[in-house]
């Protein structure tokens, strides 16, 4: 397996426009996240899925962030309008129950 | 509640010296514990993970870790460090009789190994 793929690496928006970040998980593994990390909070806990449905959304910080999982083997982040401060890098990660995670490249975001 | 602690910030060590990286947790139950690496413009690695068993866990790279029930401590650790160890560390943990509970992850420590 490749392991967990996100797309794009680098993006790189103006303010108020919609960012939409990709990922595809390892092929059977039933839980799917999706983190932020910056350098003032380090790595965050957006939101997870178990199975395509989402368990926990309570680290999606504002209504501007959404996240969907339509298969197993895809999942994206959105978020919309972008603001500024949304600039992270964001991780998706991948697990089977809930044992070690499978980390994804990561997706750097800047907006300005 | 569960939560896990690195007091650290930053770990500084001379090649060759061994090296140790705290963790400190809080669970309800048992604990499952796990250590990743991420370099530079990584993603995460999983490095070692401890369920249940022999209190010293070995992992990737040489690295091993020591479970301390007592002390609620699951510190990093390495007989030799290499200027490639340099990466951010970072400890997570959760109850492993809770079956829907997922880690929580340390705010991580940076590592520095000087040549």
């Amino acid at each position: 397996d490749a392991g967990v793929i996100q797309s794009p690496r680098h993006e790189v928006t103006e303010m108020g426009q919609e960012v939409t970040l990709r990922c595809k998980p390892i092929s059977g593994h039933d839980y799917l996240f999706w983190y932020r990390q910056t350098m003032m909070r380090g790595l965050e806990l957006l939101i997870y899925f178990n199975n395509n449905v989402p368990i926990d959304d309570s680290g999606m910080p504002e209504d501007r962030f959404s996240a969907k999982m339509p298969n197993a083997s895809f999942s994206t982040l959105k978020i919309q309008p972008s603001e500024p401060r949304d600039s992270a890098v964001y991780f998706c990660a991948s697990s089977f129950r809930i044992h070690e995670a499978f980390f994804g490249q990561g997706t750097r975001l800047t907006v300005v | 509640a569960q939560s896990v602690a690195q007091p650290e910030d930053q770990v500084n060590v001379a090649e060759g010296n061994p090296l140790t990286v705290k963790c400190t947790y809080s669970v309800s139950g048992n604990p499952y514990l796990f250590w990743y690496v991420q370099y530079p413009n990584r993603g995460l690695q999983f490095l070692l993970k401890y369920i249940t068993g022999d209190n010293l866990v070995k992992g990737s790279y040489g690295f091993e870790a020591e479970f301390n029930k007592s002390q609620t401590s699951f510190h990093l650790k390495k007989p030799s460090a290499l200027v490639s160890d340099s990466a951010l560390y970072f400890c997570a943990g959760r109850d492993a009789s809770g079956g829907s509970d997922i880690p929580t992850f340390g705010r991580g420590t940076s590592l520095i190994v000087h040549p």
